[in-house]
């Protein structure tokens, strides 16, 4: 996996855009990054993946520099229902066998209401 | 939309008991993982099954440690001699193989307590 590393904590104010950085440094040119969110101690939420393109979906944005080096996940109007913990993930290409993933401690998201 | 199911979600064992987790993944899916996380802590894989048989598995999963499909729907995780720091949500996941596709889908979880 490709290492990721993200701030521990953010706070955003309840209907403004949370943009949240990832910084991947170390991913090789066939490694999607991930986004996944925790609420509580539910089970891990996906939220959107991408290779090299922006990628845009009902729940939410993600921005990848054209280097491929860091890439930012954005919730458009957050809601108190997006504080969670989000987490950026690097996991090897699917040609390997298990392609578990390997979280890190991600980022404690906090809306203010 | 079809979603991993877990049960139980709250198991409470005494310490050296056996316990079985057991989760029900998305009826297409081929690849199947448990992960847990223990309170405050890191989610952390423990095992991942393709085919019948485990693929990887991590430091974690020690021999006391097994997984099982034992018919087309359940896949589960026993645990033999629970000991304290076993206690942890422990969550099931799976994804379908769909070319450079990974996204895997998790249950919502089963909170193990260990006495």
């Amino acid at each position: 996996d490709a290492k990721t590393t993200q701030p521990p904590s953010m706070d955003c104010a309840e209907g403004r855009a949370a943009n949240l950085p990832c910084n991947h440094s170390t991913i090789s040119g066939n490694e999607y990054v991930y986004w996944y969110r925790q609420i509580h101690s539910q089970g891990p939420q996906y939220i959107i993946h991408g290779l090299k393109n922006n990628e845009t979906n009902e729940m939410a944005s993600l921005i990848i520099t054209e280097d491929r080096k860091s890439s930012t996940l954005i919730l458009p109007h957050a809601t108190l229902r997006d504080t969670a913990v989000y987490y950026c993930i690097a996991p090897p290409p699917t040609s390997n066998t298990g392609n578990q993933f390997y979280f890190g401690t991600g980022t404690s998201l906090t809306v203010i209401p | 939309e079809p979603e991993v199911t877990q049960t139980p979600s709250h198991q409470v064992t005494q310490m050296g008991q056996e316990v079985i987790l057991r989760c029900v993944p998305i009826s297409n899916h081929l690849y199947f993982y448990w992960y847990r996380q223990i309170l405050g802590q890191k989610v952390e894989f423990l095992v991942s099954f393709y085919n019948n048989e485990i693929s990887e598995k991590s430091e974690i999963f020690d021999d006391q440690f097994s997984v099982e499909r034992p018919d087309g729907s359940n896949f589960t995780l026993k645990i033999r001699s629970t000991k304290l720091e076993d206690s942890a949500m422990y969550f099931c996941a799976s994804r379908v193989p769909r070319g450079s596709y990974n996204e895997q889908f998790f249950g919502p979880g089963t909170r193990l307590t260990v006495l």
